[in-house]
């Protein structure tokens, strides 16, 4: 089945710098990733996803980056402030099966 | 629209006792997935339903573990004799169908279970 590894286990940054998290996957089948962010005590809150016809997604302060070839795909989070402070998680999906495949998480801390 | 409902959001049991966790989807969604988090294991997918229907269980360990889904509007995870490392937070997604609008898995807050 797939694999998904998530290079960052933590990540600590400046507010108002950029946040960069990676994760590649191993099945070239996948074609659907998203990320999801966890604060203390509570579920996954979807925050972005990309599909793979497309190589780069944004909304707003996030950045969605997919390079097919390498199976990597990465989350940037520009501007940080410290309410993105939390566990971020990127999945990915093949088509036709719903399943998520997770990574194993990035704990990021912005500091003030 | 109050999102995914897990009941009850912590539960200890002793070891040998059975746990029943509960999920009610968000109304609409006809998929329906258990994952499990732990420290060690990172989230693992359980199983999932479509329309009710169990689809795939291929992640449940097999002989303690159960799940069902006797209507659209819930789902149960039952675990027997519970032992130590059960001990775990249950998180129950639903979404719709994946030919659907939308992909998106939307998750409750978590059933966390403490096997003493």
């Amino acid at each position: 089945g797939e694999k998904v590894e998530q290079h960052e286990s933590t990540l600590s940054v400046r507010e108002g710098d950029s946040a960069v998290i990676n994760c590649t996957y191993t099945d070239t089948a996948s074609s659907y990733f998203p990320w999801y962010k966890q604060e203390a005590g509570k579920g996954l809150h979807f925050v972005i996803d990309i599909r793979s016809n497309v190589d780069r997604k944004q909304s707003q302060r996030l950045i969605v980056l997919l390079d097919k070839k390498a199976k990597r795909f990465s989350l940037h989070i520009t501007a940080t402030q410290p309410e993105d402070s939390a566990i971020y998680f990127c999945a990915a999906r093949m088509p036709n099966y719903n399943v998520l495949y997770f990574g194993s998480g990035t704990k990021l801390t912005v500091e003030p | 629209n109050a999102g995914v409902i897990q009941t009850p959001r912590h539960k200890v049991t002793g070891k040998g006792q059975e746990a029943t966790l509960w999920c009610e989807p968000i109304s609409g969604h006809s998929a329906v997935f258990w994952y499990r988090q732990t420290i060690v294991q990172g989230l693992e997918f359980l199983t999932y339903f479509r329309n009710q229907a169990p689809i795939d269980d291929s992640g449940m360990p097999k002989e303690r573990f159960s799940a069902q889904m006797p209507n659209q509007s819930h789902s149960t995870l039952k675990i027997q004799s519970t032992q130590p490392q059960d001990s775990a937070v249950y998180l129950c997604a639903s979404s719709l169908p994946y030919w659907g609008a939308s992909y998106e898995q939307y998750f409750g807050p978590g059933t966390r279970l403490t096997v003493l």
